[in-house]
């Protein structure tokens, strides 16, 4: 299967503490990308990693990918309980088209 | 920033009618679009990509006289179930594609709820 796996299905943490989730893949990719889905809302993307890339950030956000072992890591720090959503890692493997994760269901507690 | 719009957000409708889904790119020319169905709890999973002016490319098990897409133009692609039955119940979600920009811009979702 090209989609990726998440892990954990589900996190609930304290605000202001770090939030890591996990994706991992058994295909080659040109990137992989990061959304987040408010409930009932669409998708809104948040990092995009190339598959020559090991490491970025945006914000409060840190990505990692390590292709040898096919995962990627989605840290958020300092979290918020605005950050309360889904997050999917999305793999693009030709011509555009994205294969989601399973998600994982982050709650921050106030 | 790059914006799409999907319309209508909710339809609630009986059993037998065919609803269309509007997909728009409302700042950039999307060659290519695509369609996802949702559901609950669960990941996207793609239904078809819609390049302009071809015909759309549809996944594995997606019936494609069901699910009918059309992209007319550069900034607008449709999906219509047809003959939709309470199993077509679902969230519908399209994203567009800019050639010259990554990555791709999503709607906000169609809440489709069959009767």
């Amino acid at each position: 299967s090209q989609q990726g796996e998440e892990d954990p299905q589900a996190l609930s943490i304290q605000e202001g503490e770090n939030a890591t989730m996990n994706c991992s893949y058994k295909t080659s990719i040109n990137n992989l990308q990061w959304y987040r889905q408010n409930s009932g809302r669409g998708l809104v993307h948040l990092i995009l990693i190339r598959s020559n890339e090991r490491e970025k950030h945006s914000g409060r956000l840190r990505v990692t990918l390590d292709t040898s072992k096919k995962s990627s890591s989605l840290l958020i720090t300092a979290s918020r309980a605005a950050d309360t959503a889904s997050y999917f890692c999305a793999l693009e493997t030709s011509g555009s088209r994205l294969t989601f994760g399973e998600g994982t269901q982050l709650t921050v507690n106030p | 920033g790059a914006v799409v719009s999907q319309h209508p957000s909710r339809v609630i409708c009986k059993s037998g009618t065919s609803v269309k889904i509007e997909c728009r790119s409302l700042d950039f020319q999307a060659t290519t679009m695509f369609w996802y169905r949702q559901f609950p709890k669960q990941s996207l999973m793609l239904m078809a990509t819609s390049n302009e002016g071809s015909k759309a490319t549809y996944e594995q098990g997606v019936e494609k006289d069901k699910f009918l897409i059309n992209h007319a133009s550069l900034t607008l692609s449709t999906l219509t179930v047809t003959s939709a039955h309470p199993e077509d119940s679902s969230f519908y979600i399209c994203s567009a594609s800019d050639p010259f920009d990554q990555p791709q811009h999503f709607g906000d979702g169609t809440r489709l709820s069959i009767l």
